[in-house]
């Protein structure tokens, strides 16, 4: 089948610890997207990348980190610097045609983060 | 950047009523989207529309770009459509961010 895995779908760390979320498409889009969304509130951009070994900060990247090696892998890491982590993580891609970042994204199920 | 508002942000229908949701922004746009979150989470594709009318089964959208405005009309109304509406768009002109996303319209329905 094809489609956005994110793992895992609930994940419980300790403050001060990073911790790294994984998504993986299998969809060949060029594309891929991190949002963050808190209770009652829309999603906020991460980050993305275009392409392989490129990527771009959101409005929120401060306390985050990634990296884009292969086309169909897009992990986040959550670092101790990110002040308030608890959250839901939804990862996102999106093909990539006639040079354009801007096609229709599609979502994974996303991970629920918990810090204490 | 670009302002994304939905109406109404609470909404309560008897099973089998008819709604209609929508969504204006501030800006011109390149892409538009509305989502459906359900209980899980999961944010399920129900429209890629930049502009003109779509419809899918009970659910149907239309665009006004040049007004900024889209709609989201549910017909006949059933249970498993309750969860967070959203809208999202895009727009070349607000720096790096892809999509923009309102606040939702959070819908139940009751049999």
């Amino acid at each position: 089948d094809g489609g956005i895995t994110q793992s895992p779908k609930y994940l419980f760390r300790k403050e001060g610890q990073n911790v790294t979320l994984s998504c993986e498409q299998n969809l060949n889009h060029d594309a891929m997207y991190w949002y963050r969304q808190d209770p009652g509130q829309g999603l906020r951009l991460i980050y993305y990348s275009q392409i392989v070994n490129d990527f771009q900060k959101g409005d929120i990247a401060e306390g985050y980190s990634v990296s884009r090696e292969k086309k169909e892998s897009f992990p986040l890491t959550v670092t101790s610097a990110q002040k308030n982590p608890t959250a839901f993580y939804l990862c996102a891609s999106s093909p990539k045609t006639g040079g354009e970042i801007f096609n229709e994204q599609y979502f994974g199920p996303g991970t629920r983060l918990t810090v204490t | 950047g670009i302002q994304v508002e939905q109406s109404p942000p609470d909404l309560i229908l008897q099973e089998g009523a008819n709604s209609t949701l929508r969504c204006n922004f501030s800006d011109s746009v390149n892409n538009l989207q509305w989502f459906h979150q359900n209980p899980w989470g999961q944010l399920i594709n129900l429209f890629y529309i930049p502009s003109g009318t779509k419809q899918n089964g009970r659910l149907s959208a239309t665009t006004v770009a040049t007004e900024r405005y889209s709609l989201l009309y549910i017909s006949s109304s059933q249970t498993t459509d309750s969860g967070v509406y959203f809208c999202a768009v895009d727009t070349r002109n607000s720096g790096n961010t892809p999509l923009v996303f309102g606040k939702g319209t959070r819908l139940s329905v009751i049999a």
